[in-house]
């Protein structure tokens, strides 16, 4: 799987849009960018994926530049709660219906009062 | 919908002693996963299970860390004897193993070797 450059953290204002970036410059056609967060003393949880498109959810939204060399997670209206570290995942499908995850230390996100 | 339950949520042993951590995934869910979190770094899988077999144990320490899951439901991982060095928190996840895309975490068991 490819690897991915995040930066160790970051800080953002309550109420505003948090930008966490990605780097997977080595990328390969057939694999997807995943986003996961982990608050403190959880599992992770999984935020939202995406191949080439910009993908939004109920929590955030995906952006992927066109060459896919990186990505921008956008969490439109930071809570408190959203403070977590950030793992930004390149991913390729196994053959078994199902995948593996190769996470990196990912980006500190702390969201100030 | 339950969540993938995991079981202690805390253990303390000494070296060299041995210890099990246990895990129930979703309901249905074919594909089980075992990670080991240390402290500062993000989570590295130590072992996949469709159903009952082993996909992937290419980083499982296998000198010391055994895993199975018998009947493709539950999960038991274990570590005998165990060293400092495996002081890490221990996560279990699965997915259906249909093709979807959201592997769901259990919270965790917290190892402290002493």
């Amino acid at each position: 799987d490819a690897k991915t450059t995040q930066p160790p953290s970051m800080d953002c204002a309550e109420g505003r849009a948090a930008n966490l970036p990605c780097n997977h410059s080595t990328i390969s056609g057939n694999e997807y960018v995943y986003w996961y967060r982990q608050i403190h003393s959880q599992g992770p949880q999984y935020i939202i994926h995406g191949l080439k498109n910009n993908e939004t959810n109920e929590m955030a939204s995906l952006i992927i530049t066109e060459d896919r060399k990186s990505s921008t997670l956008i969490l439109p209206h930071a809570t408190l709660r959203d403070t977590a570290v950030y793992y930004c995942i390149v991913v390729a499908y196994s053959g078994a219906g199902s995948y593996q995850l190769t996470f990196g230390k990912g980006t500190k996100l702390s969201v100030i009062p | 919908e339950a969540g993938v339950a995991q079981s202690p949520r805390y253990k303390i042993i000494e070296k060299r002693q041995s210890v099990a951590f246990w895990c129930n995934p979703i309901s249905g869910h074919a594909t089980l996963y075992w990670y080991q979190q240390i402290l500062g770094q993000g989570p590295k899988l130590l072992i996949q299970f469709q159903n009952n077999g082993v996909v992937d144990d290419s980083q499982l320490p296998k000198d010391r860390f055994s895993a199975e899951r018998l009947k493709g439901v539950d999960s038991t991982l274990k570590i005998q004897p165990a060293k400092l060095e495996d002081s890490a928190v221990y996560l279990c996840a699965s997915t259906s193993g249909r093709g979807d895309y959201e592997q769901y975490f259990g919270p965790g068991t917290r190892l402290t070797v002493t």
